[in-house]
């Protein structure tokens, strides 16, 4: 059975371009997270979507955005990007809320802001 | 401010010995779950432990959880070169659904 699948690997933006992530969730997997994590730092909660819906988000500035899928897949959009939003981009996948059950990653995007 | 906060920072240990982290947190909590992170790539879950549980078993890890303290911790017994890692502990507050909450994560290193 396929993992979590992200996409691109790597992507290197300008400052002030867009940025779009990708993810693919395990197949019968309804919810998906976004986690970012800068260099040599923890995970910080981006946004949560399950059956389509945006759930819960964290402290973001609103240009960083996304959807989900009918499908369950997801992308993760960043807007007006600045050098601080280098960083790796996760996601994770559950087959319901990860509160009763683990969560699923992906091996990431790795995002450069130059 | 972060939920689960992981100490040490960083532990340097041999092969064969054991490594004890812990992890502090702030409110009340779901579950407590165990991360891995090996060279900046996908996390790897290792342990889910309940509110009311206090302590779970799997393989080489062992998990404590004390609620009356908000902390635990994951011991890793008889060490070996392949667990040199990263390793994050989440908690999944009674207040925010749906939000793991990451610590900064230990860094170990098992030196052969």
């Amino acid at each position: 059975e396929a993992g979590v699948t992200q996409s691109p690997t790597h992507l290197i933006k300008t400052r002030g371009q867009q940025a779009t992530l990708r993810c693919s969730p395990i197949s019968g997997h309804t919810s998906v997270y976004w986690y970012q994590q800068a260099l040599g730092l923890g995970l910080q909660f981006l946004l949560w979507y399950d059956e389509g819906e945006e759930r819960n988000r964290g402290n973001f500035p609103p240009r960083f955005s996304g959807r989900q899928f009918p499908n369950y897949s997801s992308e993760l959009n960043v807007n007006a990007l600045e050098l601080e939003d280098s960083a790796l981009y996760l996601c994770a996948s559950s087959p319901w809320t990860a509160g009763d059950t683990e969560a699923f990653f992906g091996q990431g995007t790795r995002l450069t802001v130059v | 401010s972060q939920q689960g906060e992981e100490d040490p920072q960083a532990l340097s240990i041999q092969e064969g010995e054991n490594a004890t982290m812990n992890c502090s947190y702030k409110t009340s909590i779901n579950n407590l779950q165990w991360y891995r992170q090996n060279s900046g790539r996908g996390l790897v879950h290792l342990i889910l432990i309940r509110s009311n549980e206090r302590e779970k078993h799997s393989g080489r890890l062992r998990v404590t959880l004390d609620t009356s303290k908000k902390s635990s911790s994951l011991l890793i017994t008889a060490s070996r070169a392949a667990d040199t890692a990263s390793y994050f502990c989440a908690v999944l507050t009674t207040d925010s659904w749906g939000k793991l909450q990451f610590g900064a994560g230990t860094q170990v290193v098992v030196t052969p």
